[in-house]
Protein backbone atom coordinates (compact mmCIF):
# COMPACT_ATOMS: atom_id res chain seq x y z
CA UNK A 1 0.00 0.00 0.00
CA UNK A 2 1.44 3.49 -0.13
CA UNK A 3 2.86 5.61 2.24
CA UNK A 4 3.10 9.08 2.30
CA UNK A 5 5.08 11.61 4.23
CA UNK A 6 5.34 15.51 4.16
CA UNK A 7 8.46 17.11 4.63
CA UNK A 8 9.46 21.16 5.43
CA UNK A 9 9.98 23.38 7.60
CA UNK A 10 7.51 24.20 10.24
CA UNK A 11 7.95 27.77 10.48
CA UNK A 12 7.80 30.77 8.02
CA UNK A 13 7.31 34.05 8.59
CA UNK A 14 4.74 36.29 7.60
CA UNK A 15 5.09 37.60 3.33
CA UNK A 16 7.20 34.47 2.63
CA UNK A 17 6.73 31.26 0.72
CA UNK A 18 5.34 27.92 2.51
CA UNK A 19 7.22 25.11 0.85
CA UNK A 20 6.11 21.00 1.33
CA UNK A 21 7.09 18.36 0.07
CA UNK A 22 5.30 14.56 0.05
CA UNK A 23 7.45 11.55 -0.56
CA UNK A 24 5.25 8.59 -1.99
CA UNK A 25 6.90 5.43 -1.10
CA UNK A 26 5.07 1.40 -2.02
CA UNK A 27 4.02 2.65 -5.49
CA UNK A 28 5.07 5.05 -8.01
CA UNK A 29 3.74 8.76 -8.11
CA UNK A 30 3.71 7.92 -12.26
CA UNK A 31 0.75 5.62 -11.85
CA UNK A 32 -2.06 6.39 -14.39
CA UNK A 33 -4.56 5.50 -11.69
CA UNK A 34 -3.43 8.80 -9.08
CA UNK A 35 -3.93 12.25 -8.73
CA UNK A 36 -2.04 13.94 -5.87
CA UNK A 37 -3.49 16.04 -3.55
CA UNK A 38 -2.51 19.15 -0.78
CA UNK A 39 -5.39 19.22 2.49
CA UNK A 40 -4.83 21.57 5.02
CA UNK A 41 -6.23 22.42 8.36
CA UNK A 42 -5.82 25.08 10.85
CA UNK A 43 -5.58 24.63 14.69
CA UNK A 44 -9.14 23.49 15.63
CA UNK A 45 -11.07 24.01 12.55
CA UNK A 46 -12.18 21.32 9.77
CA UNK A 47 -10.02 20.08 6.41
CA UNK A 48 -9.47 22.43 3.10
CA UNK A 49 -8.32 21.41 -0.02
CA UNK A 50 -5.79 23.36 -1.78
CA UNK A 51 -5.54 21.51 -4.95
CA UNK A 52 -4.49 18.21 -7.09
CA UNK A 53 -2.06 17.11 -9.31
CA UNK A 54 -1.07 14.30 -12.14
CA UNK A 55 1.90 12.68 -12.83
CA UNK A 56 1.59 14.68 -15.98
CA UNK A 57 2.16 18.24 -14.48
CA UNK A 58 -1.81 19.10 -14.49
CA UNK A 59 -2.93 20.84 -11.53
CA UNK A 60 -5.98 21.89 -10.05
CA UNK A 61 -5.93 24.92 -7.28
CA UNK A 62 -8.90 25.39 -4.93
CA UNK A 63 -9.65 29.02 -6.87
CA UNK A 64 -9.26 30.80 -3.27
CA UNK A 65 -5.94 30.07 -3.18
CA UNK A 66 -5.25 29.40 -6.59
CA UNK A 67 -3.37 33.00 -7.44
CA UNK A 68 -0.53 32.08 -4.44
CA UNK A 69 -0.35 28.11 -5.16
CA UNK A 70 2.43 25.98 -6.92
CA UNK A 71 2.50 22.46 -6.83
CA UNK A 72 4.98 19.96 -8.62
CA UNK A 73 5.46 16.74 -9.51
CA UNK A 74 9.12 15.19 -9.35
CA UNK A 75 9.23 11.96 -10.83
CA UNK A 76 12.94 10.52 -10.39
CA UNK A 77 12.09 11.73 -6.45
CA UNK A 78 8.43 10.18 -6.28
CA UNK A 79 7.63 13.08 -5.23
CA UNK A 80 5.33 15.94 -5.13
CA UNK A 81 5.64 19.76 -4.04
CA UNK A 82 3.66 22.34 -2.64
CA UNK A 83 4.75 26.28 -2.69
CA UNK A 84 2.04 28.60 -1.20
CA UNK A 85 3.20 32.52 -1.95
CA UNK A 86 2.77 35.43 0.59
CA UNK A 87 1.97 33.77 3.41
CA UNK A 88 -0.10 34.99 6.50
CA UNK A 89 -0.71 34.21 9.96
CA UNK A 90 -3.80 32.28 8.75
CA UNK A 91 -1.95 29.96 6.54
CA UNK A 92 -1.44 28.32 9.94
CA UNK A 93 -1.95 24.90 9.47
CA UNK A 94 -1.41 21.31 9.63
CA UNK A 95 -0.78 20.09 6.08
CA UNK A 96 -1.88 16.55 4.84
CA UNK A 97 -0.60 14.79 1.32
CA UNK A 98 -2.97 12.29 -0.06
CA UNK A 99 -3.27 9.58 -2.68
CA UNK A 100 -6.12 10.73 -5.34
CA UNK A 101 -7.46 7.47 -6.50
CA UNK A 102 -9.24 8.04 -10.01
CA UNK A 103 -8.91 11.60 -9.37
CA UNK A 104 -11.72 10.85 -6.87
CA UNK A 105 -10.44 8.63 -3.64
CA UNK A 106 -8.63 10.20 -0.97
CA UNK A 107 -7.45 7.05 0.00
CA UNK A 108 -3.81 7.32 1.52
CA UNK A 109 -2.66 10.03 3.93
CA UNK A 110 0.52 11.28 5.13
CA UNK A 111 0.73 12.19 9.05
CA UNK A 112 0.99 15.45 8.25
CA UNK A 113 3.16 18.57 9.05
CA UNK A 114 2.58 21.38 11.11
CA UNK A 115 3.26 24.57 9.76
CA UNK A 116 2.95 28.11 11.44
CA UNK A 117 3.43 31.21 10.04
CA UNK A 118 4.69 33.98 13.08
CA UNK A 119 7.35 36.52 12.78
CA UNK B 1 -18.70 30.30 -3.08
CA UNK B 2 -20.04 26.98 -2.17
CA UNK B 3 -20.29 25.28 0.84
CA UNK B 4 -20.69 22.10 2.24
CA UNK B 5 -22.88 21.63 5.37
CA UNK B 6 -23.00 19.04 8.01
CA UNK B 7 -24.16 18.61 11.41
CA UNK B 8 -22.38 20.46 13.83
CA UNK B 9 -22.27 17.43 16.40
CA UNK B 10 -24.36 14.71 17.47
CA UNK B 11 -24.35 11.90 20.25
CA UNK B 12 -25.24 8.50 20.23
CA UNK B 13 -25.13 5.57 22.89
CA UNK B 14 -22.99 2.48 22.47
CA UNK B 15 -24.73 -0.08 20.02
CA UNK B 16 -26.94 2.39 18.79
CA UNK B 17 -27.37 3.93 15.15
CA UNK B 18 -26.76 7.35 14.20
CA UNK B 19 -26.80 9.44 10.47
CA UNK B 20 -24.69 11.64 9.56
CA UNK B 21 -25.64 14.29 6.50
CA UNK B 22 -23.62 16.06 4.07
CA UNK B 23 -25.64 19.03 2.53
CA UNK B 24 -24.49 21.05 -0.78
CA UNK B 25 -25.37 25.11 -1.35
CA UNK B 26 -25.75 23.97 -4.90
CA UNK B 27 -28.55 21.71 -4.57
CA UNK B 28 -29.41 18.17 -3.94
CA UNK B 29 -26.14 15.76 -3.72
CA UNK B 30 -26.48 12.98 -6.30
CA UNK B 31 -23.31 10.28 -7.35
CA UNK B 32 -21.88 12.69 -9.61
CA UNK B 33 -20.78 14.58 -6.30
CA UNK B 34 -18.78 11.60 -5.35
CA UNK B 35 -19.40 11.76 -1.41
CA UNK B 36 -16.55 10.72 0.35
CA UNK B 37 -16.58 10.12 4.30
CA UNK B 38 -13.54 10.56 6.86
CA UNK B 39 -13.23 9.76 10.20
CA UNK B 40 -10.55 11.93 12.24
CA UNK B 41 -9.62 11.09 15.92
CA UNK B 42 -7.31 13.70 18.21
CA UNK B 43 -3.66 14.32 16.83
CA UNK B 44 -4.15 11.94 13.58
CA UNK B 45 -4.50 12.14 10.27
CA UNK B 46 -7.79 11.55 8.59
CA UNK B 47 -8.91 8.17 8.09
CA UNK B 48 -11.00 7.61 4.99
CA UNK B 49 -14.28 5.32 4.89
CA UNK B 50 -16.49 5.54 1.98
CA UNK B 51 -15.88 6.60 -1.44
CA UNK B 52 -18.12 7.25 -4.46
CA UNK B 53 -21.27 7.59 -2.24
CA UNK B 54 -21.69 4.14 -0.69
CA UNK B 55 -18.02 2.16 -1.40
CA UNK B 56 -15.98 0.62 1.52
CA UNK B 57 -12.24 0.75 1.45
CA UNK B 58 -11.03 -2.32 2.71
CA UNK B 59 -10.42 -1.27 5.94
CA UNK B 60 -13.73 0.63 6.49
CA UNK B 61 -15.62 -1.47 9.32
CA UNK B 62 -18.91 -3.31 8.08
CA UNK B 63 -20.77 -1.13 10.62
CA UNK B 64 -20.25 2.00 8.62
CA UNK B 65 -22.52 2.57 5.17
CA UNK B 66 -23.03 5.87 3.04
CA UNK B 67 -26.15 6.33 0.88
CA UNK B 68 -27.78 9.18 -0.21
CA UNK B 69 -31.16 10.21 1.25
CA UNK B 70 -33.22 13.31 0.88
CA UNK B 71 -30.70 15.08 -1.54
CA UNK B 72 -28.09 14.97 0.99
CA UNK B 73 -25.09 12.30 1.28
CA UNK B 74 -25.24 10.27 4.34
CA UNK B 75 -23.19 8.53 6.80
CA UNK B 76 -25.02 5.63 8.82
CA UNK B 77 -23.30 3.89 11.77
CA UNK B 78 -24.67 0.66 12.89
CA UNK B 79 -24.32 -1.17 16.67
CA UNK B 80 -21.51 2.33 16.80
CA UNK B 81 -18.66 1.22 19.15
CA UNK B 82 -16.48 3.72 21.51
CA UNK B 83 -13.90 3.84 19.27
CA UNK B 84 -16.19 5.79 16.80
CA UNK B 85 -16.20 8.59 18.86
CA UNK B 86 -14.28 11.17 16.60
CA UNK B 87 -14.93 14.03 14.00
CA UNK B 88 -16.37 12.94 11.04
CA UNK B 89 -15.76 14.57 7.24
CA UNK B 90 -17.60 14.38 3.90
CA UNK B 91 -16.15 15.48 0.55
CA UNK B 92 -17.86 16.57 -2.11
CA UNK B 93 -16.66 17.03 -6.02
CA UNK B 94 -17.78 20.68 -8.21
CA UNK B 95 -16.32 21.34 -11.30
CA UNK B 96 -16.26 18.70 -13.23
CA UNK B 97 -14.56 16.53 -10.37
CA UNK B 98 -11.63 18.09 -9.71
CA UNK B 99 -12.42 20.59 -7.41
CA UNK B 100 -12.88 18.83 -3.90
CA UNK B 101 -14.77 20.99 -1.05
CA UNK B 102 -14.79 19.52 2.25
CA UNK B 103 -18.07 20.26 4.86
CA UNK B 104 -17.26 21.37 8.10
CA UNK B 105 -17.23 18.20 10.37
CA UNK B 106 -19.57 16.30 12.63
CA UNK B 107 -18.17 15.82 16.37
CA UNK B 108 -19.47 12.16 17.27
CA UNK B 109 -19.68 11.51 20.74
CA UNK B 110 -20.59 8.06 22.21
CA UNK B 111 -22.34 8.37 25.30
Amino acid sequence: QLQLQESGPGLVKPSETLSLTCTVSGGSISSSSYYWVWIRQPPGKGLEWIGSIYYSGSTYYDPSLKSRVTMSVDTSKNQFSLKLSSVTAADTAVYYCASLYGSAIPDYWGQGALVTVSS
Amino acid sequence: QTVVTQEPSLTVSPGGTVTLTCASSTGAVTSAYYPNWFQQKPGQAPRALIYSTNNKHSWTPARFSGSLLGGKAALTLSGVQPEDEADYYCLLYYGGGQLGVFGGGTKLTVL
